[in-house]
């Protein structure tokens, strides 16, 4: 356990509607990470941030964007959501050591549907 | 094809051995991993390996790499149910850029 949470961890919203996840972490990682979890797709890299202020586009980008106020949270939100993104958002955290690389760990997770 | 590449089921007898296997695309990865994921939860690392070794063994896994050919495998001794998970196998460059995972082996154990 990474102190990573997640909130909501489930919700159902309309096609068009803003949405905004949150992740927050209690061990003050400097890297943040938004994935999501497709069937047939496994985990695709959203956007990832490594500080405050400072963040960069992963693989899955569009539709999405993040801010970091704080050390603490880190917000995905989708302007305008559509069907396709309905998934299981994942947050990760990393604090690259010696030895041990960028090893992530991961939040509960946040499953969105929209309709 | 794809960078990171896992067959999608592997089905074992309790008791027996898993072996799990991932080949990758990327020749400058420098940290591989796996991950264990549960029914609705989220992904649980059980251990990575660094690209200059060969073998890591941890209690019942053992992680085998394979650099020249790009092929890393995770062996499960002594199968139990509660291993029944889907295993994601990922890797990184070392930039704090994001990890990379394959479409994820479900294990299921048969009695």
């Amino acid at each position: 356990d990474a102190g990573i949470t997640q909130s909501p961890r489930h919700k159902v919203t309309e096609t068009g509607t803003p949405v905004t996840l949150r992740c927050h972490q209690t061990e003050n990682h400097r890297y943040m990470y938004w994935y999501r979890q497709d069937p047939g797709h496994g985990l695709r890299l959203i956007h990832y941030s490594y500080g405050v202020k400072d963040t960069d586009k992963g693989e899955v980008s569009d539709g999405y964007s993040v801010s970091r106020s704080k050390t603490e949270d880190f917000l995905l939100t989708l302007e305008s959501a559509t069907s396709s993104q309905t998934s299981v958002y994942f947050c990760a955290i990393s604090s690259p050591r010696s030895g041990e690389g960028d090893t992530q760990y991961f939040g509960p997770g946040t499953r969105l549907t929209v309709l | 094809g794809e960078d990171v590449e896992q067959s999608l089921f592997l089905s074992v007898r309790e008791g027996d051995s898993s072996v799990i296997n991932c080949t990758y695309t990327d020749s400058s990865s420098t940290y591989l991993y796996w991950y264990k994921q549960e029914p609705g939860a989220g992904l649980q690392l059980l251990t990575y390996i660094f690209s200059n070794m060969d073998m890591k063994q941890d209690q019942r896994l053992t992680v085998l790499l394979n650099k020249k050919d790009k092929h890393l495998s995770l062996r499960i001794a002594d199968t139990q149910t509660g291993d029944s998970a889907i295993y994601f196998c990922g890797h990184s460059g070392g930039g704090a850029d994001g990890l990379t995972f394959g479409k994820g082996t479900h294990l299921i154990i048969q009695p």
